[in-house]
């Protein structure tokens, strides 16, 4: 299995930009988790799926951050208006309840100027 | 409430033993990961505990006292490749699954 994979693996935008990120997770996965990571809060979680329905968007920092998932196979993180503290990096990770072990995507490095 | 904590960063030299201590406050744990993070790439995984008690791997260990709310990590023969964040994560089930990071302990091994 080629893993999760995100695109794209580095973002650079103007404020007030759209960004879209993308990830894949492995095959068969069941839950699907978008985070977001800075040197000052850590790993924080945004949103998670279980079988394509949003389970829990607590951690959506604001209404202009948005997350579907339309497929097993497939979801987005959309930013609009995007904002230079949106800096960050966004990990999409997969897991398949039976064995609990999360898997990560090797990150989208955003950068809003 | 969610809670996890763990020290910001250690030094250790080449060829030591460290041990990276994590405790938790998790409502429906169901058990502990260790995650290794090089600067620039996505966490890999180390570990898991369920049960109470030591696990071995080569190099690295993990420990697990759910009475406790404590974890650690030992990390054996330190090598120069060892430098990283660590990642303590609490997995969380009550109707579906919740996985809660800590801020990571940043490792420096040196010469």
């Amino acid at each position: 299995d080629a893993g999760v994979i995100q695109s794209p693996r580095h973002e650079v935008t103007e404020m007030g930009q759209e960004v879209t990120l993308r990830c894949k997770p492995i095959s068969g996965h069941d839950y699907l988790f978008w985070y977001r990571q800075t040197m000052m809060r850590g790993l924080e979680l945004l949103i998670y799926f279980n079988n394509n329905v949003p389970i829990d968007d607590s951690g959506m920092p604001e209404d202009r951050f948005s997350a579907k998932m339309p497929n097993a196979s497939f979801s987005t993180l959309k930013i609009q208006p995007s904002e230079p503290r949106d800096s960050a990096v966004y990990f999409c990770a997969s897991v398949l309840r039976r064995t609990e072990k999360l898997f990560f995507g090797s990150g989208t490095q955003l950068s809003v100027l | 409430g969610q809670n996890i904590d763990q020290p910001t960063e250690m030094t250790a030299t080449e060829g030591a033993i460290v041990q990276i201590n994590c405790t938790y406050q998790t409502s429906g744990f169901n058990g502990l990961f260790w995650y290794q993070q090089h600067a620039g790439e996505a966490p890999t995984f180390l570990s898991y505990n369920v049960l109470d008690g030591l696990e071995e791997k080569g190099r690295f260990s993990s420990f697990l006292s759910r009475s406790k709310g404590y974890s650690y990590l030992l990390l054996k023969e330190l090598q120069m490749k060892d430098s990283a964040s660590y990642l303590c994560a609490a997995v969380a089930f009550s109707g579906t699954y919740k996985y809660i990071f800590g801020t990571g302990t940043r490792l420096k091994v040196l010469a």
